[in-house]
This record gives structure tokens, sequence and C-alpha cells, in this order.
């Protein structure tokens, strides 16, 4: 099936660093939604994102819907060891949801 | 409210096998989806369930199958195992089919199946 192209893979960064990670597709997409799954857990929605251009924030999250609607970005500011865990984004086109490869997150203390 | 919850979360078949996952959504969310994770090819849709009623199906084989009760409880079934089918099966769940309804999925914490 389709997969989004997410970057970078893995990140290694201090505490107290920013993070940025980003998908794009192909396709265009309706709705783009970013997930953090931490080790033997299902992913967990961090922000859901419905309109080209919509910039939301979810505590130290920000996540925008890009322009074009086939692109989306995921910061995380001031990261801390607990924002350790691999974060994914999905977007919906027609019924069905496709999910990038995923964004593997390392902080250290 | 408590969240999504699956069982088993742990299964250990052998090839030729078949095996039955079940899923139990939050409450009052009516729409269920499963999904399979695997290290390869990532998440990857597997069908959506609304109402008893398969709503979308994913590119998989006839060997893997659903259905949903009216409780909104849901199984998937996968018969004839093969190695490949190792993996972690993901069921989310969401209020309904449209919009923000639809699009905003929780997910269980999953089975992860290993057939040997």
């Amino acid at each position: 099936g389709q997969q989004l192209n997410q970057s970078p893979q893995s990140m290694f960064i201090q505490e107290g660093e920013d993070v940025s990670m980003n998908c794009t597709s192909s396709s265009i997409f309706n709705t783009w939604l970013w997930y953090k799954q931490d080790p033997g857990e299902g992913p967990v929605l961090l922000i859901a994102l419905y309109k080209a251009g919509e910039l939301t924030s979810n505590g130290r999250l920000t996540a925008q819907f890009g322009i074009t609607r086939k692109d989306s970005f995921l910061n995380i500011s001031a990261s801390i060891p607990s924002d350790v865990g691999i974060y994914f984004c999905a977007g919906r086109s027609g019924n069905q949801f496709y999910f990038g490869t995923g964004t593997s997150l390392t902080v250290i203390p | 409210k408590a969240g999504v919850t699956q069982t088993p979360r742990y299964l250990i078949k052998t090839r030729g096998q078949q095996v039955t996952l079940s899923c139990s959504p939050i409450s009052g969310h009516r729409s269920v989806s499963w999904y399979q994770q695997t290290p390869g090819q990532g998440l990857q849709f597997l069908f959506e369930y609304f109402s008893e009623t398969q709503r979308n199906k994913g590119n998989f084989p006839g060997r893997f199958s659903g259905r949903q009760f009216s409780n909104s409880r849901s199984e998937m079934n996968v018969s004839t195992l093969e190695l490949g089918d190792s993996a972690l099966y993901l069921c989310a769940s969401s209020w309904g089919t449209s919009g923000r309804a639809r699009d905003e999925q929780f997910f269980g914490p999953g089975t992860r199946l290993t057939v040997l």
C-alpha cells in the first residue's frame, strides 16, 4: 500500500533542543494526523489537521498542514526525556488512511 | 473513559493455523479499524467496520477477515497463517464515519502475533 515519506528516519538530540520532522506525499490528503508510539503500545493521537495551511499546537507540539496538501510537519519545542518514541504522520485520502514510515526520537538528558 | 482494549496481547501460532483477535472500542465509538504493523511495511490498513458493516478494505488477501458485533466490538480472523503474518495488529476506534468524528482514531495497545 501507499506510504508517506517521513524524515528524518531517526534523531538523537539533547534535552532542551527543538525537533522538526516532516511528511511528504505524491497524493493530496484531506486530513493529516500526527501520532506518537511508545514501545509495546499503540499510537497515541497528538495533533489532527483538517485545512491546508492550518497550524495547530498541543502544548510544546506544533504541526502544520502544507498549502499543497501534500505535506505536513511537526515541531517539538524544548524536548524532554519523555518525548522519546516513534512519531508517525498519517494522511487520509478518500476513505483510507496511509501512514508514514516513522521518525524515531531519542532525547539525551 | 476506558481506552481501546485488545485481547490477547501476545499470541504464538504455527504456520497453517488460524487466529482470532478481539477489539473492544471506546464506549460510544461505533467505528473500528484494523491495522497491521511490521518493521518492513510499517502501518497498513486492513479494514474498517461501522454498524456491523465493512465499509473499507485494504489490500490484503482473503485470509484476513473481520466482523463487528452489535455492541461495536470487533474481531479479526486470519486463516492459514504464514510466517509473514507475524506482526503487531492494531485496532483503532472512532466515534463516527465522516469528518473529525471519523478521522480522530484512538488505538489500542495491539496484539503481537508470532507465527512459527
